[in-house]
């Protein structure tokens, strides 16, 4: 019940297009959810974030699109850079304050062709 | 402005040898998070640290591993007689004492390899 399942596991797109990683979770009592970038040798870095309470958030090329009857979150990056090609990881908590443990998925690896 | 500082960033160490892994939260930044990400998945966490306080060990093994966060210095994850299967990157997190989930950052990770 703690899981955080996330889709696909790799991803390539052409530069300019949209790419959708998707995440589903099934502890009704997670209320944050961030969205994770890493680079290769580096630790994750914060992108976005949203909680249930609205069902989008953008931030720039950066969108998070929420279904709380789903239980599902998805990412969308539109107009795809080579720059953004890294592993991207959902998360989840109970809570947003510090001292919340984030639950992750399983990771996408992004790779935006030129 | 420094970030999360973990060293050593790369060790290798043999079977049945002590791995020690080293983070020092940024400035201001008084709990400690330290979670493993073995190859091809996510992040898991392993434990939730204030100074002196061991506050969430949840997922921590039962055995070989410890972490600290002492009053003064870096916190340590200590890892006793290593077995292939401890090798992985472990990245420490820090945040403020009443930081939201913004004020969470991650450091660039330690890489242990057990040969």
């Amino acid at each position: 019940q703690q899981q955080v399942k996330q889709s696909p596991q790799s991803l390539i797109v052409q530069k300019g297009g949209i790419s959708i990683i998707n995440c589903a979770y099934e502890n009704t009592a997670f209320d944050y959810f961030p969205w994770y970038q890493q680079f290769p040798g580096k630790g994750p870095a914060l992108l976005i974030a949203i909680r249930p309470d609205v069902s989008e958030k953008k931030e720039g090329r950066f969108t998070i699109s929420f279904n709380k009857s789903a239980k599902q979150f998805s990412l969308h990056i539109m107009d795809s850079q080579p720059g953004d090609s890294a592993t991207y990881f959902c998360a989840a908590s109970i809570g947003e304050t510090s001292g919340s443990r984030l639950t992750f998925g399983e990771g996408t690896q992004l790779t935006v062709n030129p | 402005n420094a970030g999360v500082m973990q060293n050593p960033r790369h060790l290798v160490r043999r079977r049945g040898q002590e791995a020690r892994l080293r983070c020092s939260p940024m400035k201001g930044h008084s709990h400690v998070y330290w979670y493993r990400q073995l190859p091809e998945e996510g992040l898991k966490f392993m434990v939730y640290l204030q100074k002196e306080n061991i506050i969430d060990e949840s997922g921590m093994p039962k055995e070989r591993f410890s972490a600290e966060f002492p009053k003064e210095g870096p916190s340590i994850l200590r890892i006793q007689q290593v077995v292939r299967g401890d090798s992985a990157a472990y990245f420490c997190a820090s945040s403020p004492i009443d930081g939201g989930g913004n004020t969470i950052y991650f450091g660039e990770g330690s890489w242990l390899t057990v040969v």
